[in-house]
């Protein structure tokens, strides 16, 4: 079966510093890959997805960047955090398109605090 | 572009009461509908999904939602909550992104659920 883990759980950064999240999946071969992040009583905003290795596309213009440097690594960055990237990012896997009504899997979270 | 509204922020029910969330989406063409369910600090769960044929779908946990295309509504139900069944659940809509090579689900806000004991 397919998992996906995603770490850190959490993590406390001051504002300036770099990030980096990372997602991995298994039992899979060639997923769809995305990085919602989920702020606090608010919905959920797509900030990434990627179709392949080296394959990104961002869905909104900000302070983050993402990378897919092997097939089932997603990796979540920046260079300097912002106080408003404070928030709870959920890694994502789905099958490739053209499997109708395929669903995302979610992984458990990252819940980040920028000081 | 697709949306999708859910009306109640939070909903509180008592244990063994049934519930029932309200989702709302617009979408051009025939939708792809999900409900997910989302515990305290934690990724969320699927509980079910909806691409065509039978309008009542069952999910895990004793959830259900039907579609109703003419009020545009998915709306989730339980027939008995368990205390268990707290916690913030989210409807989303599925469509291709612009690219056409990857799918995006738009979420509503979500619906938070407390059960009284």
């Amino acid at each position: 079966s397919q998992t996906i883990h995603q770490w850190p759980a959490t993590l406390v950064q001051p504002v300036g510093s770099p990030l980096s999240l990372e997602c991995t999946v298994e039992g899979t071969s060639n997923p769809n890959l995305y990085w919602y992040r989920q702020a606090a009583g608010r919905g959920l905003q797509l900030l990434f997805y990627s179709v392949g290795i080296g394959q990104i596309s961002s869905e909104v213009p900000q302070n983050l960047s993402a990378s897919r440097p092997q097939d089932r690594q997603f990796i979540l960055s920046s260079k300097k955090l912002l106080l408003s990237d404070s928030g709870f990012y959920l890694c994502a896997w789905s099958v490739v398109w053209g499997a109708r009504g395929t669903p995302l899997h979610f992984g458990n979270g990252t819940r980040l605090t920028v000081t | 572009a697709q949306s999708v509204t859910q009306p109640d922020i939070h909903i509180t029910v008592s244990e063994g009461a049934s519930l029932e969330l309200r989702c709302n989406y617009s979408y051009g063409a025939t939708p792809y509908l999900f409900w997910y369910v989302q515990s305290p600090g934690q990724g969320l769960q699927l509980l079910l999904k909806y691409f065509s044929g039978d309008t009542l779908v069952q999910g895990i946990k004793g959830f259900e939602a039907e579609f109703k295309r003419s009020q545009s509504s998915f709306n989730l139900r339980k027939p008995s909550v368990h205390w268990s069944d707290a916690a913030e659940y989210f409807c989303a809509v599925g469509a291709t992104i612009s690219s056409g090579s990857a799918r995006q689900l738009t979420f509503g806000s979500g619906t938070q659920l407390t059960v009284l004991p």
